[in-house]
């Protein structure tokens, strides 16, 4: 009964660093997001993907990769971290399909720092 | 492209009071969902409700229910007896058929901080 699950939950990186961010889902469904929440902008898409082996840009995709070689896993990468990457990141997935949609399944998001 | 906006960035409520929550949307589209989440300090994502679009009858989930008016594209969630648990973010999101009658991708709305108070 895990749903989706994201690690690490807290980070601190310096400035120019990089990291991946793990998203997990265990629902078998076919479509993850990963997302980003900042303070009055609300969630904004980032990447996304329909299926695996295929990912797609979102709203704000700029000094993010993505990967989706396992169905039940989505990668987000920062190549060179930067402060303006300072945000909580959520992961998503939904079954995808022609319906009935019942909106995501969210992780419990991750926390990244800049500094 | 669609855009969802909410109007009232904080609210608050006395306990056991009735409070509605602001949406409005802008799209082209005929076939959609719409959504509210709510986001408690702990930050995690909870679905509270959610309409289909072609449905004229408001969806109702216990002390949870909305007002969907697709000519106005608005759709308010009213919160009734208001619990201190309810205190969070609440967040309105839309959904649209993509091509072929698949999955479009949930946009939010920035988001309403309720506060309800003792």
């Amino acid at each position: 009964n895990a749903g989706v699950t994201q690690t690490p939950k807290f980070r601190v990186l310096k400035t120019g660093q990089s990291m991946t961010l793990l998203c997990a889902q265990d629902m078998n469904h076919e479509y993850m997001y990963w997302y980003r929440q900042d303070p009055g902008m609300g969630l904004r898409l980032i990447h996304y993907s329909v299926g695996e082996g295929t990912t797609a840009k979102g709203e704000v995709p700029d000094g993010y990769n993505v990967s989706r070689l396992k169905k039940q896993n989505f990668l987000l990468g920062l190549e060179s971290a930067a402060p303006s990457q300072t945000s909580v990141y959520f992961c998503a997935s939904s079954p995808g399909g022609t319906g009935p949609w019942n909106g995501y399944t969210f992780g419990s998001g991750t926390r990244l720092t800049v500094v | 492209a669609q855009t969802v906006t909410q109007s009232q960035p904080e609210m608050s409520v006395q306990e056991a009071e009735t409070v509605t929550l602001s949406c409005t949307y802008d799209t082209s589209e005929n076939n959609y969902y719409l959504f509210w989440y709510k986001q408690p300090p702990s930050r995690q994502m909870i679905l509270v409700i959610r309409q289909e679009a072609y449905k004229q009858q408001n969806a109702t989930e216990n002390r949870f229910s909305v007002n969907f008016q697709k000519a106005a594209k608005s759709f308010s969630l009213k919160i009734s007896d208001s619990q201190l648990g309810d205190t969070a973010m609440y967040f309105c999101a839309f959904m649209k058929h993509a091509y072929g009658g698949s999955q479009g991708n949930l946009i939010f709305g920035k988001g309403t901080k309720l506060s309800v108070k003792p």
